[in-house]
């Protein structure tokens, strides 16, 4: 039983290129979440989606920031025009349903986003 | 909105010692907390979770934790920490069942032989 599946665990880009990451929830969830965690700062939320849905999306910059669960496939985040701000860790988390206590989250490896 | 603080970014003890980690949260509604812990170049992990009940929580790895309402705090404390309990420790609140989680800037724990 696969658990969050991330890829890449790590990715270098240059300034200005575009950041792809994906995340596949564990089987049979279909809830997901984005963080990013920053040196001394913790997790913070970045967006919550469902199949083909975003739920809550107010922890993404406004720009250049993206997210999208389809039907089929991961969920992907990208991030377009990359700065070396947007080095840090980023993890997905999914869950089977909204309910955070009876179904608490599942992270996965994370991928680590590295802006030269 | 819900908030967590966790004062401690760093924590060294000794093997075999006890070991308490601090979390306060503030809300204005009931909440669930929780306790996470990452190991290095890992994701988190779920040590135990908190809504009503039993103050007193029991989670994996032998940890525990104790909710207080009038202090607004969820402590983690262990009685006996071994060297593989160094990792990160996370405490984060949700305001309800639909609610994402917010979480603390973590508290490294460093356990020296």
């Amino acid at each position: 039983n696969a658990g969050v599946m991330q890829n890449p665990r790590h990715l270098v880009r240059r300034r200005g290129q575009e950041a792809r990451l994906r995340c596949s929830p564990m089987k049979g969830h279909s809830h997901v979440y984005w963080y990013r965690q920053l040196p001394e700062e913790g997790l913070k939320f970045m967006v919550y989606l469902q199949k083909e849905n975003i739920i809550d999306e107010s922890g993404m910059p406004k720009e250049r920031f993206s997210a999208e669960f389809p039907k089929e496939g991961p969920s992907i985040l990208r991030i377009q025009q990359v700065v070396r701000g947007d080095s840090a860790a980023y993890f997905c988390a999914s869950s089977p349903s909204s309910d955070a206590y009876n179904s608490p989250l599942h992270f996965g490896n994370g991928t680590r986003l590295t802006v030269t | 909105a819900q908030s967590v603080t966790q004062l401690d970014s760093q924590v060294p003890v000794f093997e075999e010692a006890p070991v308490e980690l601090r979390c306060n949260y503030s809300s204005s509604v009931s909440v669930y907390l929780f306790w996470y812990v990452q190991y290095p170049n890992q994701g988190l992990q779920l040590l135990l979770k908190y809504l009503s009940g039993s103050t007193l929580v029991k989670g994996i790895n032998g940890f525990e934790a104790e909710f207080n309402k009038s202090q607004t705090s969820f402590h983690l404390r262990k009685p006996s920490v071994h060297i593989s309990d160094t990792a990160e420790y996370f405490c984060a609140v949700s305001g309800g069942n639909t609610d994402k989680l917010i979480f603390g800037t973590g508290t490294r724990l460093q356990v020296f032989p």
